[in-house]
């Protein structure tokens, strides 16, 4: 079954770092873009950003609120991809959701499968 | 950045109900336009990409039509577990972006 599965969530007070883990199985996940998005509460979806697979260079792309603070890498070799989050503020309290995105020559073309994803609470 | 506006934000419906919800976008987005559906307390799901096409699994009452800026997912006989939010999300450019979602709610 093709799975990804966050950790790490959980309070963490203003300003201060965590980093969310994205576990991938039951695919080749190397060959892959993976993307985070996140969900405040009551509130809808919003693109946090993705890294894209070796073959295309392994470069990451951000929301342009959001970068400078927030950083994405992957470890191919243990199927996981990471959302660093820096100098967290209270804004930044959402569940996040780690995906696959699927990409034709590189261009991002849509999530097909979600992790459950993880609550990141940001408070004092 | 593109906009993407859904509408309406909000419908009533019966099952067995047609029910239609229209994506807008700021600009010409091809057929970069993809619908998810997301139920109470759970993470998205992908129901058409592409505009058109039905991933795998998911019944053929959804179906997603149009081009340029205006989208159209239809469910041709609503179902009690279609009760849920859909959004719409455009991957032509980033910041990828959302419409504001719409909540399918029991009549």
């Amino acid at each position: 079954e093709v799975q990804l599965v966050e950790s790490g969530g959980g309070l963490v007070q203003p300003g201060r770092s965590l980093r969310l883990p994205c576990a991938g199985s039951g695919f080749t996940f190397g060959n892959f873009a993976l993307s985070w998005y996140r969900q405040a509460p009551g509130k809808g979806l919003e693109w946090v950003g993705f890294i894209r697979s070796k073959a295309y260079g392994g470069s990451a792309e951000y929301a342009a609120s959001l970068e400078g603070r927030f950083s994405i890498s992957r470890d191919d070799s243990n199927s996981i991809a990471y959302l660093q989050m820096n100098s967290l503020k209270a804004e930044d309290t959402a569940v996040y959701y780690c995906t696959r995105q699927i990409t034709i020559f590189g261009v991002a073309m849509y999530m097909d499968v979600w992790g459950k994803g993880t609550t990141v609470i940001v408070s004092s | 950045d593109i906009q993407m506006t859904q509408s309406p934000s909000s419908l009533s419906a019966s099952v067995g109900d047609r029910v239609t919800i229209t994506c807008r976008a700021s600009q010409r987005i091809s057929s970069y336009l993809n619908w998810y559906q997301q139920k109470s307390g759970k993470a998205p799901e992908l129901l058409i990409y592409g505009t058109s096409s039905l991933k795998s699994g998911v019944p053929s009452r959804f179906s997603g039509s149009g081009s340029g800026t205006e989208f159209i997912l239809t469910i041709s006989s609503l179902q009690p577990e279609d009760f849920a939010t859909y959004y719409c999300q455009q991957t032509y450019s980033t910041p990828l972006t959302f419409g504001g979602g719409t909540r399918v709610e029991f009549k």
